[in-house]
């Protein structure tokens, strides 16, 4: 099984739509990242958490919301999803000397 | 000038030869950096972490930092086609973990 798993893998919706991702993890990180990726444009950091009681935006936070339900799972929302979020988002977990550690993403269409 | 930057490539080199893949930061206080390894589709995959000057070898694969010139480098010896994918530089500038990271080269290895 997965260290890090992502569910959905694949999703397409339309414009309007609330879409969860979400993430859950084996590996007892307590720290747990979003992100998205774009073609040219590399990761790029939507929210973080370090705790179950800590949550902080990254570089590209409107639009989405989260909720670390606990130490083990970080679920991504898009309240009202628009096309040019349409991108693969990733799941990182990391320690706090460690670096981080990806699921297998999520590919998100959104017509 | 971004944080962390990469020539996009792609870059192509024979089977066999040394692959070069360089990346330049700009803040001097980062500390920690990483060398992740991204297939088409797929999620990036950590290779290589080095934290103080010089060169880290670990079978195929050395990372060279230099922090007085503020690059990182990642070489790749007797390079194979499964060699070939996008390899991403990150960077790390404090203790708490949250990485800046490059949009990436990509690396064709020409049989």
């Amino acid at each position: 099984d997965a260290d890090v798993t992502q569910t959905p893998r694949n999703r397409i919706t339309k414009t309007g739509k609330r879409i969860m991702l979400e993430c859950s993890q084996t590996k007892g990180h307590d720290r747990m990242y979003w992100y998205r990726q774009d073609p040219g444009l590399g990761l790029r950091l939507i929210y973080y958490s370090f705790d179950v009681k800590d949550i902080n935006k990254g570089e590209i936070s409107d639009g989405y919301s989260v909720s670390r339900q606990a130490q083990a799972k970080f679920s991504l929302s898009l309240e009202s999803a628009i096309p040019n979020q349409t991108a693969l988002y990733f799941c990182a977990t990391s320690t706090s000397n460690q670096p981080q550690h990806f699921g297998d993403g999520t590919r998100l269409s959104i017509l | 000038q971004k944080e962390v930057e990469q020539n996009s490539g792609p870059l192509s080199v024979p089977e066999g030869a040394i692959a070069s893949l360089n990346c330049t930061y700009s803040d001097r206080v980062s500390q920690s950096f990483f060398w992740y390894r991204q297939y088409s589709g797929k999620s990036p995959e950590l290779i290589m972490s080095i934290y103080s000057n010089g060169d880290k070898e670990d079978g195929r694969f050395t990372a060279q930092l230099n922090k007085a010139s503020q690059y990182v480098s990642l070489l790749i010896r007797d390079s194979q086609p499964s060699d070939s994918a996008t390899y991403l530089c990150a960077v790390n500038k404090g203790s708490n973990y949250q990485l800046i990271w490059g949009a990436g080269t990509k690396l064709i290895i020409k049989p």
